[in-house]
């Protein structure tokens, strides 16, 4: 049962253009949500972060949403760049330390 | 300096062996973590230790045994590799136990191949 979701494998944009990352979920228990990026042989880095009790949290280029009666959050990243192509990882939280993952969305920012 | 290491990178054997992957971390943190990437990418964790103790322990086979000598260390040996347990394996680190919101960060993988 996998309570973390990511319906796209894949997604390509334009340098520039918005990337919009989206996940479900369906564990309602989920408080807290987390974005990891990850580079071909290399572990996940932390991106951003949401509590539950926001709907948005914003860093530079990063952005992510978070809508709790969709159980879906989405990361927006604009402008895209070509150094933004990478793995993307959405995980979520309720208990000690506990992260479950996503499968992950490949992204590629062509010029 | 490299915050999250494991050792080795990349591993190859037989089935029916035995062995062990290492992991340190110099971050001061207090929980590390093992994560498996099986060939669907699902990243799912195996084990989490605090201060040396056993926190998650998710239904994995019990050929798999982590050790955590020191909180800087938490290594994963195998008992008699089995095909299925082909994988990416991560480690991960976090300074705190009991919060969700702590960032984990994650060592560079091991790609462990059974043949």
């Amino acid at each position: 049962d996998q309570q973390v979701k990511q319906n796209s494998p894949s997604l390509s944009v334009q340098e520039g253009r918005i990337s919009i990352l989206n996940c479900d979920y369906t564990n309602s228990m989920f408080d807290y949500f987390l974005w990891y990026k990850k580079y071909p042989a290399e572990g996940p880095t932390f991106l951003i972060s949401i509590s539950s009790i926001k709907d948005k949290n914003e860093d530079g280029r990063f952005t992510v949403f978070l809508n709790k009666s969709a159980k879906h959050l989405s990361l927006h990243i604009v402008p895209s760049q070509p150094g933004d192509s990478a793995v993307y990882f959405c995980a979520a939280s309720w208990g000690p330390d506990k992260l479950i993952f996503g499968t992950g969305t490949r992204l590629q920012v062509f010029p | 300096d490299t915050a999250v290491s494991q050792t080795p990178k990349y591993l190859v054997t037989q089935m029916g062996n035995d062995k062990s992957i290492k992991c340190e971390q110099n971050l001061g943190h207090d929980t590390m973590y093992w994560y498996k990437q099986d060939s669907k990418k699902f990243l799912k964790i195996m084990f989490s230790y605090n201060n040396k103790e056993l926190i998650i322990n998710e239904t994995v086979p019990n050929r798999f045994s982590p050790k955590s000598p020191d909180k800087a260390h938490l290594n994963l040996h195998i008992n008699s590799l089995e095909l299925g347990d082909s994988a990416v394996y991560f480690c991960a680190s976090s300074h705190l136990s009991g919060g969700s919101t702590d960032t984990q960060y994650f060592g560079p993988g091991t790609r462990l191949t059974v043949l």
